[in-house]
């Protein structure tokens, strides 16, 4: 069955530190897998988007980075923000399916 | 901004009631979506449409129909409102040549 799992929950760290947020799926035959932002009460939000054959994929001060070997990606936010708060939502595409993580909420406090 | 809007933003009804969910789009995307949000779930699919009258069922489909008579508009009915489908609802059209989706704002709904 087609799933995606994301770790931790939630995450609270403070304003200038760094955080890795994890993704882990089981959606096959695997065609690429997005990180989501979503501020509270707003929609989601594209941050990155990363196919079979990219393993590192940056955007600003956010890093994603994906092995499909062990079908395992991971967010890593640097120098956070207060407006890093937010949720952030894995997504992985099959050729005819796409399943969302329950996603990590993160706070990030001064 | 991707050109999606949702309408209404905020709704509460009583169990029983007929509530529709409109969402319109600038885009003129061929695929567009309805999601429900719950917390501790992911975005789960209700329907789906990938051209005008061509809709399709998602894993959440049951008490939901759909339609699309335009290509910029996709309406979500829930006919008899029950309790469970308080929730909050995202519609999403997808850019055929990223394969990106764009989300609206949400539409929250509670049934009392």
């Amino acid at each position: 069955k087609n799933q995606v799992e994301q770790s931790p929950q939630s995450l609270i760290i403070l304003e200038g530190k760094n955080c890795t947020l994890q993704c882990n799926y089981t959606v096959s035959p695997f065609s690429n897998l997005r990180w989501y932002k979503q501020d509270t009460g707003r929609g989601p939000v594209s941050l990155t988007i990363m196919t079979f054959s990219e393993n590192t994929k940056s955007n600003g001060r956010y890093t994603a980075t994906l092995d499909a070997d062990t079908k395992q990606s991971s967010l890593h936010i640097t120098a956070s923000q207060l407006s890093d708060s937010a949720s952030y939502i894995c997504v992985v595409s099959a050729y005819y399916d796409m399943r969302f993580g329950a996603g990590t909420r993160l706070t990030v406090k001064p | 901004d991707a050109g999606i809007t949702q309408s209404p933003r905020h709704k509460v009804t009583e169990t029983g009631t007929p509530v529709t969910l409109r969402c319109h789009q600038t885009e003129n995307h061929r695929y567009m979506y309805w999601y429900r949000q719950d917390p501790g779930h992911g975005l789960r699919l209700i329907h789906y449409s990938y051209g005008v009258k061509d809709t399709d069922k998602g894993e959440v489909s049951d008490g939901y129909s759909v339609s699309r008579s335009k290509t910029e508009d996709f309406l979500l009915t829930l006919e008899s409102a029950t309790s469970s489908q308080t929730s909050v609802y995202f519609c999403a059209i997808k850019s055929e040549g990223t394969g990106e989706l764009f989300f609206g704002e949400g539409s929250r709904l509670t049934v009392l």
